[in-house]
C-alpha cells in the first residue's frame, strides 16, 4: 500500500515550457487535491476533484489545468510555465466527506523550478 | 471564504519543554480542525484532529483545544523531543465543502 505517489520528484523548466505532474493513490479515495507550498504562505489549494471525471477550482487556479480520468489518478498541467510557478507541489487524497471532515493523505511533493 | 491565522511562525524550545501553537479562524460554520506535521522533504501528515462538538482531545503527548466562541484552537505538545522538530499546520473546514483552509505553518525547533 503505497498511499499517494507523485511523479516526478524534481523538475526544472524554462519559461514557456509545459509539463504534467502525476498523482496516483491506491486507497480508493473519492477526493483528490493539488496544493502548492511556498515559503511563509502555507498550503494553497490549486484544484480539487470530488470524483472521477470531476474537477473544481481552488484558491490559486490560474495557469494550471487538471484532469481526473481515472479515480486513482489526478494530473496537474502547466501549459506555459512562469517563474511565479516555482514551488513545491503536493497532491493529497481523502475519503468522501459524508457529514464530517476527513483527513488528507499527502504525497511527498514535486519540487518545480521555472527559470 | 475561511481565513486561518497561525502563530507563531517559528518556535524554539528546549527538549522536555512544552510547545503551544495557536490558530484562529473566521468562518463560524467551520466544524473540523485538523493538525498536520511536515518533516523535511516529506508531505504533511495528520497528527490529531478535533470536531466542533468537542472542546479538547488528547493523544499521548499531543493535545488540541477548541474555543468555538472565540474561534480559537491550539496544539499543545508536552515533553518535547528532538524528533518533534518539524513544520506544523493547522487547518479549518466547514460543513458542506469540508475542503480545509490551512494556516501558514509553524516551524518548531526542539534543541537537545
Amino acid at each position: 500500500n503505497a498511499g499517494v505517489t507523485q511523479t516526478p520528484k524534481f523538475r526544472v523548466l524554462k519559461t514557456g515550457q509545459s509539463m504534467t505532474l502525476l498523482c496516483a493513490q491506491d486507497m480508493n479515495h473519492e477526493y483528490m487535491y493539488w496544493y502548492r507550498q511556498d515559503p511563509g504562505m502555507g498550503l494553497r489549494l490549486i484544484h480539487y476533484s470530488v470524483g472521477e471525471g470531476t474537477t473544481a477550482k481552488g484558491e490559486v487556479p490560474d495557469g494550471y489545468n487538471v484532469s481526473r480520468l481515472k479515480k486513482q489518478n489526478f494530473l496537474l498541467g502547466l501549459e506555459s510555465a512562469a517563474p511565479s510557478q516555482t514551488s513545491v507541489y503536493f497532491c493529497a487524497s481523502s475519503r468522501s466527506y459524508g457529514d464530517r471532515g476527513q483527513a488528507l493523505h499527502f504525497g511527498n511533493g514535486t519540487r518545480l523550478t521555472v527559470t | 471564504g475561511e481565513n486561518v491565522e497561525q502563530h507563531p511562525s517559528t518556535l524554539s524550545v528546549q527538549e522536555g519543554d512544552s510547545a503551544v501553537i495557536k490558530c484562529t479562524y473566521s468562518d463560524s460554520a467551520s466544524n473540523y480542525f485538523p493538525w498536520y506535521k511536515q518533516e523535511l522533504g516529506k508531505g504533511p501528515q495528520l497528527i490529531i484532529d478535533i470536531r466542533s462538538n468537542v472542546g479538547e482531545k488528547k493523544d499521548q503527548r499531543i493535545a488540541v483545544t477548541l474555543n468555538k466562541t472565540a474561534k480559537h484552537f491550539s496544539l499543545h505538545i508536552t515533553e518535547t523531543q528532538p524528533e518533534d522538530s518539524a513544520v506544523y499546520f493547522c487547518a479549518a473546514a466547514s460543513g458542506g465543502s469540508y475542503i480545509p483552509t490551512f494556516g501558514r505553518g509553524t516551524s518548531l525547533i526542539v534543541h537537545p
